[in-house]
């Protein structure tokens, strides 16, 4: 069935890239997404990539896609103490309904 | 995107209550969505709130135990009733428009449930 498979810990220095890593099934899915979610919050849309696209970058965001591989990555340059939360990496599913397939989540800690 | 908005933010509950969360949006939107994160896990999806019609349960969730209204296109509540220490979660609401790309998925701040 479908899956979303993260690396549950990162522990970055402050001013450093972080790449956090997801790899997926669904070769169906159009999008894949990338949301945050700091302590005792809700989830925040970071950005998404249609599967057509290689690489978007959003300001310190760079999200690259292997579609043959499966495999979307999120780059957070230059990172800071504010970006230490959960980030989740997830894909539409197939079919009309469109649920969000969600992976378990990536710890980011920033250490200054 | 949308502003949402959860009521209440987080409760503390004896078992065997049950427990109405609210959900309210700024716009109205056409799909709504419950999820329970329990601690350390990701999103499980409830179910979907249609409006003008039944929700869509996933596997594993029923109407009895997790009963939903969806009475207009910015409101939705989600019960969780005859609660257990196993309910314990967080409990998101989030909206999406299912008909335009990229299709992504908004979502509220939660409301923390305790069960004693």
């Amino acid at each position: 069935g479908e899956d979303v498979e993260q690396s549950l810990f990162l522990s970055v220095r402050e001013g450093d890239s972080s790449v956090i890593n997801c790899t997926y099934t669904d070769s169906s899915s159009t999008y894949l997404y990338w949301y945050k979610q700091e302590p005792g919050a809700g989830l925040q849309l970071l950005t998404y990539i249609f599967s057509n696209m290689d690489m978007k970058q959003d300001q310190r965001l760079t999200v690259l896609l292997n579609k043959k591989d499966k495999h979307l990555s999120l780059r957070i340059a230059d990172t800071q103490t504010g970006d230490s939360a959960i980030y989740f990496c997830a894909e539409n599913g197939a079919g009309n309904n469109r649920k969000l397939i969600w992976g378990l989540g990536t710890s980011l800690a920033v250490n200054p | 995107s949308a502003v949402i908005s959860q009521k209440p933010s987080r409760d503390i509950c004896q078992r065997g209550t049950s427990l109405t969360i609210q959900c309210q949006v700024d716009s109205q939107v056409t799909m709504m969505f419950w999820y329970r994160q329990q601690p350390g896990q990701s999103l499980t999806l409830i179910a979907t709130a249609n409006q003008g019609s039944e929700a869509t349960y996933e596997s594993g969730f029923v109407i009895d135990k997790f009963p939903i209204s969806r009475p207009n296109l910015t409101f939705s509540t989600l019960t969780v009733s005859n609660m257990s220490p196993e309910d314990s979660s967080i409990y998101l609401c989030s909206v999406g428009d299912l008909g335009d790309p990229p299709y992504e998925q908004y979502f509220g701040p939660g409301t923390r449930l305790t069960v004693t």
